[in-house]
């Protein structure tokens, strides 16, 4: 079974470039999370989202960040016009369909590591 | 809202040392939380968790108790080995997304 997978492990962007960043989530976990991991820093949360829905978007910043889960497919984190600031690990993680406990683990990619020159 | 507060590093040990790393949290009801690993250049990895109150998790000979009366839930290891150099990231859920405290770097040398 394999794990959360990331693509690309590394992206180089200039400013004002776009940066897509793709995660296909474990097999049979419909549930998809992404944080963002900036340097000497913890992670924080961004977007939670399932197959078509975006459920909850409030670590999302307002502009230039978009994400998306489509039917088929992997999960998309999509930034336009990358500032130096957006530099950071960016990390996707997924669980199965919560069951009501609270306790359901999430499974993290490797990261995409996004270097704006 | 939830936060997660951890010890702050880094932490230099010797090999066999005993590792303690200090993590407390806030939260609104009852989270599960979490102790993950991050080793360089890596994603992080689940190391332990405990979903309520008393709840010991360990794994690898890391453990950690989740005590309510005191909102913490520390990561202990009796002899650390130089292959736990790694970040450390303590984290709740209330049942969405994680919450991580800031990571401890922790290095043992041989």
């Amino acid at each position: 079974n394999a794990g959360v997978m990331q693509n690309p492990r590394h992206l180089v962007r200039r400013r004002g470039q776009e940066a897509r960043l793709r995660c296909s989530p474990m097999k049979g976990h419909s549930h998809v999370y992404w944080y963002r991991q900036l340097p000497e820093e913890g992670l924080k949360f961004m977007v939670y989202l399932q197959k078509e829905n975006i459920i909850d978007e409030s670590g999302m910043p307002k502009e230039r960040f978009s994400a998306e889960f489509p039917k088929e497919g992997p999960s998309i984190l999509r930034i336009q016009q990358v500032v130096r600031g957006d530099s950071a690990a960016y990390f996707c993680a997924s669980s199965p369909p919560p069951s009501g406990r609270k306790g359901e683990t999430q499974y993290f990619g490797p990261g995409t590591r996004l270097l704006v020159l | 809202g939830n936060s997660v507060t951890q010890m702050e590093g880094p932490v230099t040990l010797s090999e066999e040392a005993f590792l303690t790393i200090n993590c407390t949290y806030t939260a609104t009801g009852y989270p599960s939380l979490f102790w993950y690993v991050q080793y360089p250049g890596e994603g992080l990895q689940l190391l332990l968790k405990a979903t309520k109150a008393d709840d010991k998790g360990s794994n690898k000979g890391f453990e950690a108790t989740y005590r309510k009366e005191t909102t913490s839930f520390h990561l202990e290891k009796g002899s650390v080995q130089v292959s736990d150099s790694a970040v450390y990231f303590c984290a709740l859920s209330d049942g969405r997304e994680l919450s991580f405290g800031a990571g401890t770097t922790v290095t043992v040398r041989a």
